[in-house]
């Protein structure tokens, strides 16, 4: 069965500072990862998937993500944070396309000023 | 991306009462679409995986009877509480996948459902 941890429900930075939120997966085919965001009272907002090929992924807002697979991680950052990245951010991972997401319990980002 | 609708996107009813939410493909063909709920502060818990054509595919616990599914095409599924209750107060967002995006599944932006 495929499970997804992450680590630290919150996590508090301040503008500017680098946003490192971290994801472990279990699987025991190769995994497919997701990274969304949520809003307060949205839906989730895909920022970047890993399928195949190349384990560095880049998203949108300035996010990246490798999958490495020798640590079962996918761990997202952005060098830079900003006051709109406040927001819920889940992990996902799926064994094929087009099957369920199993979710992780989310992290809260937080950014001061 | 892909552009996914639901609505309402916020509904308030009477306990006993039901509620039909509706979710919509813009602009792909949906060959799957999936129901999740979220309760505040937590994650997303799938309820039912829906095949266009077929009968949807119940998670344990969740209630066939009770949660009604209904893929009617490719692009609308609609999701049926029935004889909702308090207990039944929730976030309920769907996702689709297939078509061009058969690897990536894509979000509505949720409805609120609150049963007084």
């Amino acid at each position: 069965a495929q499970s997804v941890t992450q680590l630290g429900s919150h996590v508090s930075v301040s503008e500017g500072a680098l946003v490192l939120l971290r994801c472990n997966y279990s699987s025991s085919v190769p995994p497919y990862l997701f990274w969304y965001v949520q809003y307060p009272n949205q839906g989730l907002q895909l920022l970047l998937k890993y399928t195949t090929g190349a384990t560095l992924v880049k998203g949108i807002n300035g996010f990246e993500a490798e999958f490495k697979k020798s640590e079962t991680s996918f761990h997202l950052t952005k060098p830079s944070a900003h006051m709109s990245d406040a927001a819920e951010y889940f992990c996902a991972v799926n064994d094929q396309a087009g099957t369920a997401l199993i979710f992780g319990k989310g992290t809260t980002l937080s950014v001061s000023s | 991306g892909a552009v996914v609708s639901q609505h309402p996107s916020w509904v308030i009813c009477k306990s006993g009462t039901s509620v039909k939410i509706e979710c919509r493909s813009l602009d792909f063909q949906a060959t799957t679409m999936f129901w999740y709920r979220q309760f505040p502060k937590q994650s997303l818990m799938l309820m039912a995986t829906s095949n266009e054509g077929s009968k949807a595919t119940y998670e344990q616990g969740v209630e066939k009877d009770k949660f009604l599914i209904n893929h009617a095409s490719l692009t609308l599924s609609t999701l049926t509480v029935t004889s909702a209750h308090p207990e039944d107060s929730s976030f309920y967002i769907c996702s689709l996948t297939g078509g061009r995006h058969t690897d990536t599944q894509y979000f509505g932006p949720g409805t609120r459902l609150t049963v007084l």
